[in-house]
């Protein structure tokens, strides 16, 4: 039973470069979530999709994009990566009104250099 | 910006020792939820406390919420090595048909033996 998994674990990109930070979850869970966590600054939501076929930006979208490409899988896109990029992602899921709290992926660490 | 502003930002107890910390939030909510990260890890849920409730028990952990001073506290009783973390705390708004959490800074926690 993996959970929440996310890959890929590290990466390093030169200013520009495009990637795709993917997420898969076995918890049959409706919403999913991805959050970057910089230091000192806690976890901030980046864009969300409460259930298969929506997405919604949340706190800070500006360079990012999301599939939702079904149930299991959420995907974030960088299309031009920059240096304030740099960060912890984190993917996480739960059911459609989130009462049995989030389940977090263990994060992809991305520096853009 | 962040809805939730956690106090203290560090805490250093001895084993056995009671940890307290305290969580202040801007608007209303629907429910609070307390998470644990170890260092380089994903987020994981501890628990998660609604806005009619005042006190809630799990193990170890005892929660608090008082929503007329907009603010909460975790308590972790008997603490242990293992209790070693950041702890944050996430405050799920009113009336958002689908739930977004918003996590404070957090509070990190060291258990000395």
């Amino acid at each position: 039973n993996a959970g929440v998994t996310q890959t890929p674990k590290f990466q390093v990109l030169k200013t520009g470069q495009s990637m795709t930070l993917q997420c898969a979850q076995d918890m049959n869970h409706n919403s999913m979530y991805w959050y970057r966590q910089d230091p000192g600054m806690g976890l901030r939501l980046i864009y969300y999709s409460a259930s298969e076929g929506t997405t919604d930006k949340g706190e800070v979208p500006n360079g990012y994009n999301v599939s939702r490409l079904n149930k299991r899988e959420f995907s974030l896109r960088l299309e031009s990566a920059a240096p304030s990029q740099t960060s912890v992602y984190f993917c996480a899921t739960t059911y459609f009104g989130g009462l049995d709290g989030y389940t977090f992926g263990s994060g992809t660490r991305l520096t853009v250099v | 910006s962040q809805q939730g502003e956690e106090d203290p930002q560090a805490l250093s107890i001895q084993e056995g020792e009671n940890a307290t910390m305290n969580c202040s939030y801007k608007t209303s909510i629907n429910n609070l939820q307390w998470y644990r990260q170890n260092s380089g890890r994903g987020l994981v849920h501890l628990i998660l406390i609604r806005s009619n409730e005042r006190e809630k028990h799990s193990g170890r952990l005892r929660v608090t919420l008082d929503t007329s001073k907009k603010s909460s506290s975790l308590l972790i009783t008997a603490s242990r090595a293992a209790d070693t973390a950041s702890y944050f705390c996430a405050t799920a708004a009113r009336g958002q048909g689908a739930q977004k959490l918003v996590f404070g800074q957090g509070t990190r926690l060291t258990i000395n033996p």
